[in-house]
């Protein structure tokens, strides 16, 4: 039972590059969010999903893309990667909306 | 938005010290979470509460749920090299889907 994972833990980008990060979890639970923390600004959501092939935005979009094809994996795309998008991505899952999420170790990603 | 406020942004203690650190909200929330944070890793949940007035314990940690529903306390006694990290509060209000997160408390214990 591995709960939630994320790959990969690190990647470096060329500005205007793309990548997709990929969360996943064998834990049966209905929904899944994907995060950005920064230095001193805690955690602001970016995309969520309530449920397999449904995907809706959090706090800060802008620039990032979502698919969850499947129940178990919610992936996170860049279309075209900024300096400013240099964050650690969180990926999460809860069974409920009402109920406590757990989170994945997190993607470090570098745009350059 | 939304704004969760926490308070200290860091703390530096002794060993064996007690801990609070609080969040305080401008809305009404009806779920508080508490994370803690090791470097490099994911945020754990340490404690969830659901009810105002709503007190619970997790070994060492104890936290609450306050009256108004716009504040929540964490305590940590006896404190260990082990609790070294980033505290967080979490709240979520009535719309339901999504978590508010505050700026995290950095809390260092001196053996």
């Amino acid at each position: 039972n591995a709960g939630v994972t994320q790959t990969p833990k690190f990647r470096v980008l060329k500005t205007g590059q793309s990548m997709t990060l990929l969360c996943a979890q064998d834990m049966n639970h209905e929904y899944m969010y994907w995060y950005r923390q920064d230095p001193g600004m805690g955690l602001r959501l970016i995309h969520y999903s309530v449920g397999e092939g449904t995907t809706a935005k959090g706090e800060v979009p802008d620039g990032y893309n979502v698919s969850r094809l499947k129940k178990q994996n919610f992936l996170l795309g860049l279309e075209s990667a900024a300096p400013s998008q240099t964050s650690v991505y969180f990926c999460a899952t809860s069974q409920t909306s009402s109920r406590e999420q757990y989170f994945g170790p997190g993607t470090r990603l570098t745009v350059t | 938005g939304q704004q969760l406020n926490q308070s200290p942004q860091s703390m530096f203690i002794q060993e064996g010290e007690d801990v609070s650190m609080n969040c305080t909200s401008s809305s009404i929330f009806n779920t508080w979470l508490w994370y803690k944070q090791d470097p490099g890793e994911g945020p754990v949940l340490l404690i969830a509460l659901y009810k105002a007035g709503e007190l619970t314990s997790n070994g060492r940690l104890t936290a609450q749920f306050g009256i108004t529903r716009k504040d929540s306390f964490l305590n940590i006694s006896a404190s260990i090299p082990s609790d070294v990290g980033i505290y967080f509060c979490a709240g979520r209000n009535n719309a339901g889907n999504m978590l508010t997160f505050g700026g995290g408390t950095r809390l260092m214990v001196k053996p």
